[in-house]
């Protein structure tokens, strides 16, 4: 059964840029045609895709966060990344990983990691 | 604004069958892109639940279905217990921006 851990600095200063870790276990990261993705939650809101990845290095992102965002997989460490740069008070969420089977839908997902924006 | 419109919240007594609809554009739901269900306890990650084509994980009980007609999808909930209490968000796939969620559901069981 796979699951995903998010795993990062819990605070950013503003202007810089966001790092998190997702690690895969249970599975390969190089199984079948899964992609690999990130979502967020702002607090005590809904959900905001971010972007996500094929262990090919094929990637898509948010139209809306495609100028700040960088996602990568790391095949040998069984994870994948996610860098924001720039970051300001409204990029302060919830950030998840998840499994996107087909490049479809969200399943599983990791428990989330808050990352506060603040000088 | 979210591109997938849900009610803010609805709300049944135990035992009742409940529906939470989503309704999209001919730009995702309207062109025939899958719909995708998640519950969201309290505090806790979002979970797949099921599609538009009734398509559940193992371990998700058949009281949830889904359905899909036009710009519009549904997820229903029967025999409503204390424990659906929760989140919901609808997901699809849209061509201009791919991946679009709804705004999500309180579901209240009172």
């Amino acid at each position: 059964q796979v699951q995903l851990q998010e795993s990062g600095p819990g605070l950013v200063k503003p202007s810089q840029t966001l790092s998190l870790t997702c690690s895969v276990s249970g599975d390969s990261i190089t199984s079948r045609g899964d992609y690999w993705g990130w979502i967020r939650q702002h607090p005590g809101k809904g959900l905001e895709w971010i972007g996500y990845i094929h262990f090919t290095g094929s990637t898509y992102y948010s139209p809306s966060l495609k100028s700040r965002v960088t996602i990568s997989v790391d095949t040998s460490k069984n994870q994948f990344s996610l860098k924001l740069t720039s970051v300001t008070a409204a990029d302060t969420a919830v950030y998840y990983c998840a499994r996107v089977p087909h490049a479809d839908w969200f399943d599983p997902w990791g428990q989330g990691t808050l990352v506060t924006v603040s000088s | 604004q979210s591109v997938l419109t849900q009610p803010p919240s609805v709300s049944g007594a135990p035992g009742q069958r409940v529906t939470i609809s989503c309704t999209g554009s001919s730009s995702n739901i309207g062109a025939g892109y899958d719909v995708y269900w998640y519950q969201q306890l309290p505090g806790t990650a979002p979970k797949f639940l099921i599609n538009a084509n009734g398509d559940r994980p193992s371990g998700i009980p058949e009281r949830f279905s889904g359905s899909k007609s036009g710009t519009s999808a549904s997820l229903a909930i029967s025999g409503l217990q204390a424990e659906d209490e929760a989140d919901y968000y609808c997901q699809s796939y849209d061509s201009s921006l791919r991946v679009v969620f709804g705004g999500g559901t309180k579901l209240t069981v009172l």
